[in-house]
């Protein structure tokens, strides 16, 4: 397994605002993740972060309101820019290791829009 | 493309009490299953997962679940259950040759004294 760690652990923010999310691994990781589940919802996968090119976003999600870094193999950002009460979910980055079929998650950003 | 359909929103159960939350999927390739359990206010935990071979796998906290292909579904188990049992518990979808998981709607149990 690996331990994950996030920051902030919540947040609450102004509408216009940005916010940059930190997820971090204690150990080196082939692929990073990063998931949002919207208040009494599933997660939906936003993005796959890939380490020293651009992120892969799914459909319904752009680099421009979250874009994403992965400068190593340990550590990641999600930024949620512009904020709407819209986005008020919770965030969170996983990570698959090498050989691994399973994904571990860390423990989520809670993130309240005013 | 996969999909995860779980079955019920809710499940209250007693204390003690079996348990089965039900998971669905659908795919035109092999997969890989997974069961998570999110307790409230914290991330994702895995449960147990099937990759392949035996059908019936075990995971931490007493449960189980079976993988039957002809009626692609994943149930998730547990003979006995616990107060400490109460949280969402999330079905999830890999394409063998994907990279990212589907999951599913969750399932609330709570478990009632």
């Amino acid at each position: 397994s690996a331990v994950i760690s996030q920051k902030p652990s919540r947040d609450i923010c102004q509408r216009g605002t940005s916010l940059t999310i930190q997820c971090q691994v204690d150990s080196q990781v082939t692929m990073m993740f990063w998931y949002r589940q919207q208040p009494g919802q599933s997660l939906t996968l936003i993005a796959t972060a890939n380490q020293g090119s651009e992120a892969t976003y799914e459909s319904g999600f752009v680099i421009d309101k979250f874009p994403i870094s992965r400068p190593n193999l340990t550590f990641s950002t999600l930024t949620v820019s512009n904020m709407s009460p819209e986005d008020s979910s919770i965030y969170l980055c996983s990570v698959r290791l090498a050989g691994a079929r399973e994904q571990f998650f860390g423990p989520g950003t809670r993130l309240t829009v005013l | 493309a996969q999909s995860v359909t779980q079955l019920d929103s809710q499940v209250p159960v007693f204390e003690e009490a079996p348990v089965e939350l039900r998971c669905n999927y659908s795919s035109s390739v092999s997969v890989y299953l997974f069961w998570y359990v999110q307790y409230p206010n914290q991330g994702l935990q895995l449960l147990l997962k099937y990759l392949s071979g035996s059908t019936l796998v075990k995971g931490i906290n007493g449960f189980e679940a079976e993988f039957n292909k002809s009626q692609t579904s994943f149930h998730l188990r547990k003979p006995s259950v616990h107060i400490s049992d109460t949280a969402e518990y999330f079905c999830a979808v890999s394409e063998t040759r994907a990279q990212k998981l589907v999951f599913g709607q969750g399932t609330r149990l709570t478990i009632n004294p």
